[in-house]
């Protein structure tokens, strides 16, 4: 898998907006870009998924660049409960099943003030 | 979507012991992987369970310290063998649901073992 950059840790107030910078500078053109997170004491959760365009779910944004060398989360108001390490993976789709495996890099660790 | 149970939640061992993990979930996938999260780190991928064949595992990691098994589609186990305090760890089970890798990957709670 392409590999993929992230700042070690990011702070955030409470209810105000974050975005989540990742760079993957190497992403091919068979790559999507998935976020996940993981709360503590938790299993990593699903997030957001892309390739092109921007998505957006009730979770969060992903905004993509238009050369795909970087993306960012957007959590649109963060909460007490949005505290947790941001993995951005990309994935291959053009390899089949053997794609459902995730490399996680070391990810983001966002702190939510109150 | 999948809900993966995964038992124990946690354990002590004593070192030289073995430890088997279950993977339960609610309906039947495609994919099934086993993760190792060691302490303060990210994921790393031990294995690809593989339904009626043996599993494909990753680069440093091996069958006889990790056997793993798949007897069908809903249910997965890990053994780790032979334990020593390094093995203490997060170990996680994950799914795929669909064969292409555009959809998301469900994990379990995680099974938390400490080796004394």
């Amino acid at each position: 898998d392409a590999k993929t950059t992230q700042p070690n840790s990011m702070e955030s107030n409470e209810e105000e907006p974050v975005h989540l910078p990742c760079n993957h500078s190497t992403i091919s053109g068979t790559d999507y870009i998935h976020w996940y997170r993981q709360l503590p004491s938790q299993g990593p959760e699903y997030v957001i998924h892309g390739l092109t365009s921007n998505v957006n779910n009730r979770m969060a944004s992903l905004a993509i660049a238009e050369d795909r060398k970087s993306s960012t989360l957007i959590l649109h108001r963060a909460t007490l409960r949005d505290a947790a390490v941001y993995y951005c993976i990309l994935r291959d789709v053009a390899g089949g099943g053997s794609n459902y495996k995730l490399t996680f890099g070391k990810g983001t660790l966002l702190t939510v003030n109150p | 979507s999948a809900v993966i149970s995964q038992k124990p939640s946690r354990d002590i061992c004593q070192r030289g012991t073995s430890l088997t993990i279950q993977c339960q979930v609610d309906s039947q996938v495609t994919m099934m992987f086993w993760y190792r999260q060691q302490p303060g780190q990210s994921l790393t991928l031990i294995a690809t369970a593989n339904q009626g064949s043996e599993a494909t595992y990753e680069s440093g990691f091996v069958i006889d310290k990790f056997p793993i098994s798949r007897p069908n589609l809903t249910f997965s186990t890990l053994t780790v063998s032979n334990m020593s305090p390094e093995d203490s760890s997060i170990y996680l089970c994950s799914v795929g649901t669909q064969l292409t890798g555009n959809t998301e990957a469900f994990f379990g709670q995680g099974t938390r073992l400490t080796v004394v």
